[in-house]
């Protein structure tokens, strides 16, 4: 059964750090492009970062640019977000989810999410 | 970037009604697109890809059609269950991101 289980969320001041993990479970982690998409409250859903299998390629949504780092380590199936200078407005729900190829690319599969509050 | 344009924001119905939600796209994605269903406090959960396929699972009152610019996500029956957000995504230019469009909030009457 494929699992994504994030976790690191908290309260954050402004111009604070943290760093979301998410372990992956029940299928080859290395054998998929993830993903972070987020929720900030009352919202919808906007993609933050894509890191490809291998981690060669990452890309960002404009607004974190430059804050946040995606990596992988697929020896330990782990997904991770390094989120730098941290605003009010990147409060949210943190999901990861994993990218399927099927002629399209679709996110088939997320975890729970874990809740980044910023605020002083 | 593709832009997603989701239509009505909104919509409320009985159970049993017919739900129409569509969803336009600012470029040709061919059938490239996917619809996401997101109930109160859980994760999104991937309900039709490329389109029109159901993902395993998915109850077949829910449907998926178009091409090009144009889709729409039916739920022919409504039922309860089925109070939820729903979301189309481009699935055709990656990367650099698979954009949602804003959403279409569903409730029951």
């Amino acid at each position: 059964e494929v699992q994504l289980v994030e976790s690191g969320g908290g309260l954050v001041q402004p111009g604070g750090s943290l760093r979301l993990s998410c372990a992956a479970s029940g299928f080859t982690f290395s054998s998929y492009w993830m993903s972070w998409v987020r929720q900030a409250p009352g919202q919808g859903l906007e993609w933050v970062a894509n890191i490809k299998q291998d981690g060669s390629e990452k890309y960002y949504v404009d607004s974190v640019k430059g804050r946040f780092t995606v990596s992988r380590d697929n020896a330990k199936n782990s997904l991770y977000l390094q989120m730098n200078t941290l605003r009010a407005e990147d409060t949210a729900v943190y999901y990861c989810a994993r990218i399927l190829y099927s002629g399209g690319y679709y996110r088939d599969y997320w975890g729970r999410g874990t809740l980044l509050t910023v605020s002083s | 970037d593709i832009q997603m344009t989701q239509s009505p924001s909104s919509v409320s119905a009985s159970v049993g009604d017919r739900v129409t939600i569509t969803c336009r796209t600012s470029q040709d994605i061919s059938n490239w697109l996917a619809w996401f269903q997101q109930k109160p406090g859980k994760a999104p959960k991937l309900l039709i890809y490329a389109a029109s396929t159901l993902q395993s699972g998915v109850p077949s009152r829910f449907s998926g059609s178009g091409s090009g610019t144009d889709f729409t996500l039916t739920i022919s029956s409504l039922q309860p269950e089925d109070l939820a957000t729903y979301y189309c995504q481009q699935a055709n230019s990656f990367p650099p991101g698979l954009t949602f469009g804003g959403g279409t909030k569903v409730e029951i009457k």
